[in-house]
């Protein structure tokens, strides 16, 4: 079954420490993206990626980084620079530069829930 | 400053009747719209969506429809069922991004009562 997986579901850290949520696709899609769910906020992007090792800063990608050293795989670092980092991280992806009908539509993981302490 | 706008934070309707779900958006040069249902601690799932080029696009009990002059989409579910009942996120994509980014919405919570 293709999809994306997100582990784990629910993550607790204390504050100061960094932590890395992972993302991993076997969609074959180029495209991957990050982003946090805030209540009443609705999805704000955090970093995306069009290709293997190339990623851009998002809308509020202050306090993360992520790295695409494989086309299946997107982690994301919530550093201790994040001055918020209690959120519901959402990562998704798509066909992205290669197109096709997986272009415009994105698709999402099941999410990973982090509480910082 | 918002470029998508979700203005009614939830709706409630009766089951069987229609929900109307509303998007307004500022930017005319946004050339592809999409809705994504969300449950409670789970990813969005796509639901449907319109190219500008088109003003309405329909499946099965979900149908989008795209006012360019008002620069407006809403969805329309009907008949609205119990297991419609979740947030509701309409999203964009700029016609020169050649990026798949997307803009979304705040989110509308839709409770569809039996």
């Amino acid at each position: 079954d293709g999809g994306i997986t997100q582990s784990p579901k629910y993550l607790f850290r204390k504050e100061g420490q960094n932590v890395t949520l992972s993302c991993e696709q076997n969609l074959n899609h180029d495209a991957m993206y990050w982003y946090r769910q805030d209540p009443g906020q609705g999805l704000r992007l955090i970093y995306y990626s069009q290709i293997v090792n190339d990623f851009q800063k998002g809308d509020i990608a202050e306090g993360y980084s992520v790295s695409r050293e494989k086309k299946e795989s997107f982690p994301l670092t919530v550093t201790s620079a994040q001055k918020n980092p209690t959120a519901f991280y959402l990562c998704a992806s798509s066909g992205g530069i290669s197109g096709g009908s997986s272009y415009n539509e994105q698709f999402f993981g099941p999410g990973t829930r982090l509480t910082v302490l | 400053d918002q470029q998508v706008k979700q203005n009614s934070p939830s709706l409630s309707v009766q089951e069987g009747r229609i929900s109307i779900l509303n998007c307004d958006y500022t930017n005319s040069m946004f050339d592809y719209f999409l809705w994504y249902k969300k449950y409670p601690a789970e990813g969005p799932t796509f639901l449907i969506s319109i190219s500008s080029i088109k003003d309405k696009n329909e499946d099965g009990r979900f149908t989008v429809f795209l006012n360019k002059s008002a620069k407006h989409l809403s969805l329309h579910i009907v008949p609205s069922q119990p297991g419609d009942s979740a947030v509701y996120f309409c999203a964009v994509r700029h016609g020169s991004s050649n990026t798949g980014k997307l803009i979304f919405g705040q989110g509308t919570t839709l409770q569809v009562k039996p």
